[in-house]
């Protein structure tokens, strides 16, 4: 049973359109992630949050933002989709063993 | 600067044989180093780790060492199993005291590498 979850898994949307995509973890990990990953390519970390109300950039420059008002839920949304967004996103969870990864959204912007 | 290299995109392997996958590192400060599988359409999920007080970690079928005079760790998978194709990534966690950006906990990723094994 997944403790992370990431909706939606997939999602086909028109240029222009604002997407939010959710993800939401059981753990209480403070610590999560959102990662971006093209098809075999790494994977590129866009955004993190150290815990609520504390969000930062990755190492990647994205135009999507995070919000971190609960510990449970960090989504990321795109103002503005464009053909450029589509990829897979990844979003994960941290404590002192490793990530927990959800099982992603794969994002297609037409 | 990639800190966490593995070099062979892809391998393939005949069903039973040992498969081996190497990364290789060039920050010393990291200690603590995990392996990840990923799934086409999936998110990657934990392997199996080893921490830099060890050279060796067995877990089933899948065995890591660590080298660290080298800076090299590698993954065996013996037998291999047509259940094991898959991308493999290799990540690298920095210790407590050398943490920059996002802290304790993040990891640095490798680009990952295509593992087939062939029935």
């Amino acid at each position: 049973e997944a403790d992370i979850y990431q909706t939606p898994r997939y999602l086909v949307i028109g240029t222009g359109k604002k997407i939010t995509l959710e993800c939401s973890q059981t753990m209480g990990h403070d610590k999560m992630y959102w990662y971006q990953q093209d098809p075999g390519m790494e994977l590129h970390l866009i955004h993190y949050s150290y815990g609520v109300n504390s969000t930062e950039k990755g190492d990647l420059s994205s135009e999507s933002t995070v919000s971190r008002i609960r510990t449970e839920h960090f989504p990321l949304t795109l103002e503005s989709a464009r053909p450029s967004h589509t990829s897979q996103y990844l979003c994960a969870s941290s404590e002192s063993r490793g990530y927990t990864f959800g099982s992603g959204t794969r994002l297609t912007v037409v | 600067d990639q800190q966490v290299k593995q070099n062979s995109p892809s391998l393939s392997v005949q069903e039973g044989r040992i498969s081996i996958l190497n990364c290789d590192y060039t920050n010393s400060m990291f200690d603590y180093f995990l392996w990840y599988k990923k799934y086409p359409a999936e998110g990657p999920t934990f392997l199996i780790s080893i921490s830099s007080i060890k050279d060796k970690n067995e877990d089933g079928r899948f065995t890591v060492f660590l080298n660290k005079s080298a800076k090299h760790l590698s993954l065996h998978i013996v037998p291999s199993q047509p259940g094991d194709s898959a991308v493999y990534f290799c990540a690298a966690r920095l210790r407590e005291g050398a943490y920059s950006g996002a802290g304790s906990y993040q990891l640095t990723f490798g680009k990952g590498t295509k593992l087939s094994v062939i029935p």
